[in-house]
């Protein structure tokens, strides 16, 4: 199975930050990458596919970069609703499979 | 808009079995695979497989060979995710999933079911 190792596993920002965000593939999986958000009690809210393509409705302010094993997503001017979880997803290879979380909180 | 709604709350004991709906509308159903994805209380997200509904045609993770069973009526959008010989470790939030190449993923709301005795 390719392990998405996601870093920091936690982080603290500031209203107005910009934060960024790392996921690293055991082996490459081209650009089949996604983000999600999630809060607490909520499903899983798409941000990102394919590694740089924004979800429809998604703010401009979400951004995905990379391609192979190493790829990013950037928040820019956090908000208070920006605070979530976020997780990456492979599914170039089955099982699809989904790094551990990274808990963005507010300073 | 794609949506995917599906059904209610479960309680369940230990080795019973649950079945899980996942009703679509809003795109052609018979057009993209339908995936299930849980997550335990407080846990990270798991992959569990998916079903083409075109041609029922399935591939499922090997954790759970044996014990899951995707199935879709197509007269009426639906996809189905029943698990069986149900742990305590199956207390999960179970969601379907939509994946476009061109649109990425969509989401149900997910369906809690609760493994106790």
């Amino acid at each position: 199975d390719i392990q998405m190792t996601q870093s920091p596993s936690s982080l603290s920002a500031f209203v107005g930050d910009r934060v960024t965000i790392t996921c690293r593939a055991s082996q490459g999986i081209s650009n089949n990458l996604a983000w999600f958000q999630q809060k607490p009690g909520k499903a899983p809210k798409s941000l990102i596919y394919a590694a740089s393509s924004l979800q429809s409705g998604v703010p401009s302010k979400f951004s995905g970069s990379g391609s192979g094993t190493d790829f990013t997503l950037t928040i820019s001017s956090l908000q208070p609703e920006d605070f979530a979880t976020y997780y990456c997803q492979q599914y170039n290879n089955y099982p699809y499979t989904f790094g551990q979380g990274t808990k963005l909180e507010i300073k | 808009q794609v949506q995917l709604v599906q059904s209610g709350a479960e309680v369940k004991k230990p080795g019973a079995s649950v079945k899980v709906s996942c009703k679509a509308s809003g795109y052609t159903f018979t057009g993209y695979y339908m995936h299930w994805v849980r997550q335990a209380p407080g846990q990270g997200l798991e992959w569990m497989g998916w079903i083409n509904p075109n041609s029922g045609g399935t591939n499922y993770a090997q954790k759970f060979q044996g014990r899951v069973t995707m199935t879709r009526d197509t007269s009426i959008s639906t996809a189905y995710m029943e698990l069986s010989r149900l742990r305590s470790d199956d207390t999960a939030v179970y969601h379907c999933a939509r994946l476009s190449s061109s649109s990425g993923w969509s989401w149900g709301q997910g369906t809690l079911v609760t493994v106790s005795s």
